[in-house]
C-alpha cells in the first residue's frame, strides 16, 4: 500500500541551527502538508502547497519555516534558525485531491525533532 | 473558547463494549468531519469522514454529527484490542486545506 514516508524519524538540532525535515508523499498526489504536534498538544495545521506554491498557511508557519519541492518525489520543510519551542513531531501528509471536498489526506510517520 | 475541543480521556473498556467518543466544535463554518486513530509512534489514519449532520456507518464505526448542536461523535461496536490508540476528531472549513483537531482520546481496549 503507497504511503508518506518522512525522514529522519528523529532529529536533534541545536539552538540557532538550520534544519531541514524530508517527506516523499504518495506518488500521484498534488496536494502536500506539513502538521506539527508539540507533546501533549493537539496536532497544528503548518502549511498546505500545491502547484509548487504555498496555498495556505496558519499563524505558526512564519518567516522562520519554508517548504519546497525540490524534485519531483521529495517535499522539504526547513526551519531556518530553530527554537525550543519548535521541539514537537513534524507530520507530512498528501492527498490526491483538494482537502474539501474530498478531505482524504495521508499522512506520515512523523519526524521527531529536538531542539537543544 | 475554544474551536475544537475533546475529552482526552484516557478511556479503557473491556473487549466487547460500545465506545463513544465525542468533539464539540465553536466555528459554524466548519462543513466536513473527520475522525482519525492514531497509533503510538505513528501518524493520524483517516477512519471516518462525513459532511452532512446525521449517521455514517463504516463496519464497527459509526460516525455522527449534529450541526445544529456542533457535536460529532463516533461509535465504536465490539470494540477490539487492536482499536487501542488515540483518537482524533478534526474539521474542516469549505475551501480551506486546513485540518483542525481536537486534542484526542487515549482509548484502550482490555482483553
Amino acid at each position: 500500500e503507497p504511503e508518506v514516508t518522512q525522514t529522519p524519524s528523529h532529529q536533534v538540532t541545536q539552538m540557532g541551527q538550520e534544519v531541514i525535515l524530508r517527506c516523499v508523499p504518495i506518488s500521484n498526489h498534488l496536494y502536500f502538508y506539513w502538521y506539527r504536534q508539540i507533546l501533549g498538544q493537539k496536532v497544528e495545521f503548518l502549511v498546505s502547497f500545491y502547484n509548487n506554491e504555498i496555498s495556505e498557511k496558519s499563524e505558526i508557519f512564519d518567516d522562520q519555516f519554508s517548504v519546497e519541492r525540490p524534485d519531483g518525489s521529495n517535499f522539504t520543510l526547513k526551519i531556518r534558525s530553530t527554537k525550543l519551542e519548535d521541539s514537537a513531531m513534524y507530520f507530512c501528509a498528501s492527498s490526491e485531491w483538494r482537502m474539501t471536498p474530498n478531505a482524504e489526506a495521508f499522512f506520515g510517520q512523523g519526524t521527531r525533532l529536538t531542539v537543544v | 473558547q475554544k474551536e475544537v475541543e475533546q475529552d482526552p480521556g484516557p478511556l479503557s473498556v473491556p473487549e466487547g463494549a460500545i465506545v463513544s467518543l465525542n468533539c464539540t466544535y465553536s466555528n459554524s463554518a466548519f462543513q466536513y468531519f473527520m475522525w482519525y486513530r492514531q497509533y503510538s509512534r505513528k501518524g493520524p489514519e483517516l477512519l471516518m469522514y462525513t459532511y452532512s449532520s446525521g449517521n455514517k456507518e463504516d463496519g464497527r464505526f459509526t460516525a455522527q454529527v449534529d450541526k445544529s448542536s456542533k457535536y460529532i461523535s463516533l461509535f465504536i461496536r465490539d470494540s477490539q484490542p487492536s482499536d487501542s490508540a488515540t483518537y482524533l476528531c478534526a474539521m474542516i472549513q469549505g475551501g480551506s486545506e486546513k485540518l483542525v483537531f481536537g486534542k484526542g482520546t487515549k482509548l484502550t481496549v482490555n482483553p
